[in-house]
């Protein structure tokens, strides 16, 4: 079965610095995909940025990037800049081969962003 | 602009009545999904569907029921609401082919007095 850990229920960091936020997941299948989703106390869900299992390089959109740790089962949100607009729950998420695009999340992590 | 859209955002309900959450996408995908978001549980799925008519249950389906005749339509149905399915629901839509086209709708607070 396939699961999503995220450790740190909440985080603060300084404005303009960067943050990580971490996300194992677990899964036998070779073929997965990992997603990092933003969402504001207006509770959309908006996409930061996706990895595939096969992609060789990390992903990068921005101000975010995907630190992809294979072997370790880890894929950490790295939030370089930090802005007081990115202060909101940060969700981990997976999609798994056959699995329709379902998404497994885990429980979340609230960042605070300070001035 | 891709759009999912959920009929209501904030739905107060008495316990025993029957809730309709309806969802609606305009990008002809034909995956669907209800997620339930609680606080420190995150989002958990409660049904799927992957064609029209087809729907399979998710990890917490139970009080729950869906529909969807149409493409682009899929309803979560609460035959009789309870105080403990108070929450946050979450529409997603995405296409058959290609991981990252995975969209959701604004959600629905649903508050069962």
């Amino acid at each position: 079965a396939q699961k999503i850990t995220q450790t740190q229920p909440g985080m603060f960091v300084q404005e303009k610095e960067a943050v990580t936020l971490d996300c194992t997941y677990d899964t036998s299948d070779p073929s997965y995909g990992l997603f990092w989703y933003k969402q504001p106390s207006s509770g959309e869900m908006i996409f930061l940025i996706y990895q595939g299992s096969y992609d060789q390089q990390n992903a990068t959109e921005g101000r975010y990037s995907l630190n992809f740790q294979k072997a370790r089962k880890s894929a950490n949100l790295v939030i370089s800049a930090s802005q007081l607009g990115d202060s909101a729950m940060y969700f981990c998420a997976m999609t798994f081969s056959g699995g329709y695009n379902k998404l497994i999340f885990g429980a979340g992590t609230r960042l605070a962003v300070h001035p | 602009d891709v759009k999912v859209t959920q009929s209501s955002r904030y739905l107060v309900k008495r316990t025993g009545e029957k809730v309709f959450l309806e969802c609606v996408q305009d990008m002809d995908h034909e995956n669907m999904f209800w997620y339930r978001q609680d606080p420190g549980l995150g989002l958990r799925l409660i049904y799927f569907s992957y064609d029209v008519k087809m729907k399979e249950k998710g990890d917490i389906p139970e009080g729950y029921s869906v529909s969807r005749e149409k493409k682009e339509r899929f309803s979560l149905i609460l035959e009789s609401a309870s105080t403990n399915q108070t929450s946050m629901y979450l529409c997603a839509s995405s296409s058959r082919q290609g991981r990252n086209t995975i969209y959701f709708g604004e959600g629905s607070w649903l508050t069962v007095v």
